[in-house]
């Protein structure tokens, strides 16, 4: 059981957009702590996407966007594309644990 | 180029010991505090250990508190994880990481990662 809680699988048509969200509690992100998504494709290392809640690094498109409120996060990709289809992971910080927390992951499938 | 290789991952023993390193290039190592994260088969990323750059400050994950030792060699810009005790659920692919810290404690994120080293507990 993740501390940070993803919806196991989201889908959607290229083209569509979807929403993939991340709760938690008030010992993480409640407790005012940045939440960072990562795209892990398959066989490979997770990348970060977004970083402090809302920051995309260089290079990745602007299709990928974040926000956070209370004790919840959200990830939004508009525009899919087949590319898009991976695994998703939110991470943040947890107070009562004193460790850096993932999200259980979420499965984008492009239909 | 930032640069992160891991190695020393196999086959080992319930009850026995591994030593994973991380090789890190392309950045100040000494100035940067890392992490491993691990993934078992099929699951998600799990934290392990953090280290701060000068090794003053270490965490560890609940599940492997007592068991792995993180630590780092500055001088060789190298990355270690000692695995102890090991089991079954230890099996994993090993990702060593960059914590990238913005703001006040806790707010790291991972920038770069490795490519991982798997783990394979199993007698």
């Amino acid at each position: 059981q993740s501390v940070l809680t993803q919806p196991p699988s989201v889908s959607g048509a290229p083209g569509q957009s979807v929403t993939i969200s991340c709760t938690g509690s008030s010992s993480n992100i409640g407790a005012g702590y940045d939440v960072h998504w990562y795209q892990q494709l398959p066989g490979t290392a997770p990348k970060v996407l977004i970083y402090r809640n809302i920051n995309r690094p260089s290079g990745v498109p602007d299709r990928f966007s974040g926000s956070k409120s209370g004790t919840s996060a959200s990830l939004a990709i508009t525009g899919l594309q087949a590319e898009d289809e991976s695994d998703y992971y939110c991470q943040s910080f947890d107070s009562s644990l004193t460790a850096w927390v993932f999200g259980g992951g979420t499965k984008l499938t492009v239909l | 180029e930032v640069q992160l290789l891991e190695s020393g991952g196999a086959l080992g023993q319930p009850g026995g010991s591994l030593r994973l390193s991380c090789a890190a290039s392309g950045f100040t190592f000494s100035s940067s505090d890392m992490g491993w994260v691990r993934q078992p088969p099929g699951k998600g990323l799990e934290w392990v250990a953090a280290i701060s750059s000068n090794g003053g400050h270490i965490y560890y994950g609940d599940s492997v508190k007592g068991r792995f030792t993180i630590s780092r060699d500055n001088s060789k810009n190298t990355l270690y994880l000692q695995i102890n005790s090991l089991r079954a659920e230890d099996t994993a692919i090993f990702f060593c990481a960059r914590m990238m810290r913005m703001a006040g404690p806790g707010s790291h994120y991972f920038d770069y990662w490795g490519q991982g080293t798997p783990v394979t507990v199993s007698s």
